[in-house]
């Protein structure tokens, strides 16, 4: 059974520093996929990582995906207010008929002021 | 134009009531998805459809019943309501798994049920 893991489950960070999400998963997959999710709300897509090697940026947020070490990461840089939420990572699997996500445990991430 | 709709927003039951929850999407997909968040914020998925044909169905209470429709639509229904099925309830969709690219899942808003 496929399990993912995040780590940190909860960051508390000043603005203006930059850190780092870990997401680790036990068998192989081809699709890692990151949501954010504000309180209250919906999940949005943040980044389809596809292939091993695969590096995507969106302002202060840069995913990455190593399929060889079963790890992806999301890497804030400088830090700001707005990017408090709680961040999931999701692997992707095939069934044979199907294709399901598995997710991981969430990073409630603060940045303080 | 929302993209994925879930109604109600909310739902407030007692134990042993039925309830239903629909989602439908305009964005085209095959295949629609119902997932639960719990307390946690864990989130697991419960089925998926696939041109309205079921094609996962994780270990879930025979209490819960999905149907669908037609392909923009998914409806989750749930019988005997316990306490334990407190959660919110989200309903997601996708091109078709099977096919190429991406695959992303969007979500919709969530149904917050509370079961007293």
């Amino acid at each position: 059974e496929l399990k993912v893991e995040q780590n940190p489950l909860f960051l508390s960070m000043q603005e203006g520093k930059n850190y780092t999400i870990y997401c680790n998963y036990s068998t192989t997959s081809d699709r890692l996929y990151w949501y954010r999710q504000d309180p209250g709300k919906s999940l949005e897509s943040l980044f389809v990582l596809l292939s091993n090697g695969a590096v995507k940026q969106e302002g202060r947020l840069m995913a990455s995906l190593d399929t060889k070490a079963r790890l992806s990461t999301l890497h804030i840089t400088a830090a700001v207010h707005d990017l408090s939420a709680t961040y999931f990572c999701a692997v992707g699997q095939y069934t044979g008929t199907a294709s399901k996500l598995t997710f991981g445990t969430g990073t409630r991430l603060q940045v303080t002021l | 134009d929302t993209a994925v709709s879930q109604t109600p927003k909310y739902l407030v039951t007692q134990m042993g009531n039925d309830k239903s929850i629909k989602c439908e999407q305009n964005l085209g997909h095959d295949t629609m998805y119902w997932y639960k968040q719990d307390s946690k914020k864990f989130l697991k998925i419960m089925f998926s459809y696939n041109n309205k044909e079921l094609i996962i169905n994780e270990t879930v209470p025979n209490r819960f019943s999905p149907k669908s429709p037609d392909k923009a639509h998914l409806n989750l229904h749930i019988n005997s309501l316990e306490l334990g099925d407190s959660a919110v309830y989200f309903c997601a969709s996708s091109q078709d798994p099977l096919a190429g690219g991406p695959k992303t899942q969007y979500f919709g808003p969530g149904t917050r049920l509370l079961v007293l």
